[in-house]
């Protein structure tokens, strides 16, 4: 069965900063996707970055970038010059090729950015 | 481009009432998907619908769950008889078919439903 972990329940950085978010996954397919979303104060959840397993570049969008490390079975979210929005809850996602659509997520980490 | 809609965005009921939740995906989304979020924890999946056919229905309480997406557009998500432990955050999001390569999910707002 899937199971994503998010070991940090909370990370507290300064603006500017470069943090890092650690994601660990267990699937038996060899074939599967991860996502991150964040999850706003207000509640919305909003899709940031994926990377798809066979895909050996690791994704970057914007100031996230993704350390894919497949032998780990980890998928890390770096946020490179944190802003204060960036305060909010990252979730871990994943979805694997043969159990259909369905998405398990991890815990989530809490990020707070201080100016 | 609208993203998901969701309404109620909060609702407050006593044990034993029923409640119905609305979505309305993004338009061209074939794929709707119902999650449960519990306070300080990821959203789980309930069910999730390809056009208007349920394809897993598994983690849905049957009993006193169900949802509905008849014309494979818009969908409905009721609990009857609400319990306590009902209380979370119930999310739907859209996406276009898994396996495109653009199946990303997208999510709504989320109704918050508090049960007394």
């Amino acid at each position: 069965a899937q199971k994503v972990t998010q070991t940090q329940t909370s990370i507290s950085v300064m603006e500017k900063t470069t943090v890092t978010m650690d994601c660990v996954y267990e699937t038996q397919d060899s074939s599967y996707f991860l996502f991150w979303y964040k999850q706003t104060a207000s509640g919305e959840i909003v899709f940031l970055i994926r990377q798809d397993s066979y895909k050996k570049e690791n994704a970057t969008v914007g100031h996230y970038s993704l350390n894919f490390q497949k032998p780990k079975s980890s998928i890390g979210l770096i946020i490179t010059a944190t802003q204060i929005e960036d305060s909010a809850v990252y979730f871990c996602a994943m979805r694997e090729n043969n159990a259909g659509a369905k998405l398990t997520f991890g815990g989530g980490t809490r990020l707070t950015v201080r100016p | 481009e609208a993203g998901v809609t969701q309404s109620p965005r909060y609702a407050v009921l006593q044990e034993g009432q029923a409640v119905s939740f609305w979505c309305d995906p993004i338009s061209g989304h074939d794929t709707l998907y119902w999650y449960q979020q519990p306070r300080d924890q990821g959203p789980q999946l309930l069910v999730y619908f390809r056009d208007e056919a349920v394809i897993d229905n598994s983690q849905l309480p049957s009993d006193r769950f169900s949802a509905v997406r008849p014309k494979g557009t818009n969908s409905t998500l009721k609990i009857q008889s609400a319990k306590q432990g009902d209380t979370a955050t119930y999310l739907c999001a859209s996406s276009l078919h898994w396996g495109t390569g653009q199946d990303t999910q997208y999510f709504g707002p989320g109704t918050r439903l508090l049960v007394l």
